[in-house]
């Protein structure tokens, strides 16, 4: 199956400790996106990928990092510095620059008490 | 940069009628408007979208239409049925979405029997 997974679908962490929220996917794009949800809003661009080793900030980058090793992966760190990490975190691809759709993946909702 | 306001947060309709959302965005430079559907606990779908090139798009039930003028697009579902019930998001950006793209915060739709 074609597609983006995102693992493990629910993630609880004790406040403090770095994070590690995995996405993969296999529709071979070359851009990848990562977003994050509050309950009642819309979603926030955190990191965007374009191409493999080189990433750029989205809106909100403090406190996340990520890398783009290779292409089917995108993997974001949440760390300690990010002062409310709770959310739902949502994974998207696109074919690049020449394409427009962005596909999401399931997400993973990350509670840190 | 871009924002994007989307009325209203909350529709109810009798199935069968017709539903319409509407979204305004603030940067005359954008020239991508998608439009994803979100049920609980899942990751956004997308559902149409429409370029600037373009001022209306059908896709059976559904409908979207863009004018540039007033910078402001919305979203017409027709012979609403009980799986058309979701939060449905708009969406704008420039570059076609390559750099991401800036959500509304979502209209929670609700197909009464």
């Amino acid at each position: 199956d074609g597609g983006i997974t995102q693992s493990p679908k629910y993630l609880f962490r004790k406040e403090g400790q770095n994070v590690t929220l995995s996405c993969e996917q296999n529709l071979n794009h070359d851009a990848m996106y990562w977003y994050r949800q509050d309950p009642g809003q819309g979603l926030r661009l955190i990191y965007y990928s374009q191409i493999v080793n080189d990433f750029q900030k989205g809106d909100i980058a403090e406190g996340y990092s990520v890398s783009r090793e290779k292409k089917e992966s995108f993997p974001l760190t949440v760390t300690s510095a990010q002062k409310n990490p709770t959310a739902f975190y949502l994974c998207a691809s696109s074919i690049g620059r020449q394409g427009y759709e962005q596909y999401f993946g399931p997400g993973t909702r990350l509670t840190v008490t | 940069g871009e924002n994007v306001e989307q009325h209203p947060s909350t529709l109810s309709v009798q199935e069968g009628d017709s539903a319409v959302i509407k979204c305004t965005y603030s940067d005359s430079a954008s020239n991508y408007f998608p439009w994803y559907k979100q049920e609980l606990g899942k990751g956004p779908q997308l559902i149409i979208d429409i370029r600037s090139n373009v001022g209306e798009k059908k896709d059976q039930r559904i409908a979207v239409t863009l004018n540039k003028t007033a910078k402001h697009f919305s979203l017409h579902i027709t012979e609403t049925q009980p799986e058309d019930s979701a939060v449905y998001f708009c969406a704008a950006s420039m570059g076609g979405g390559a750099d991401g793209l800036t959500f509304g915060k979502g209209t929670h739709l609700i197909i009464q029997p």
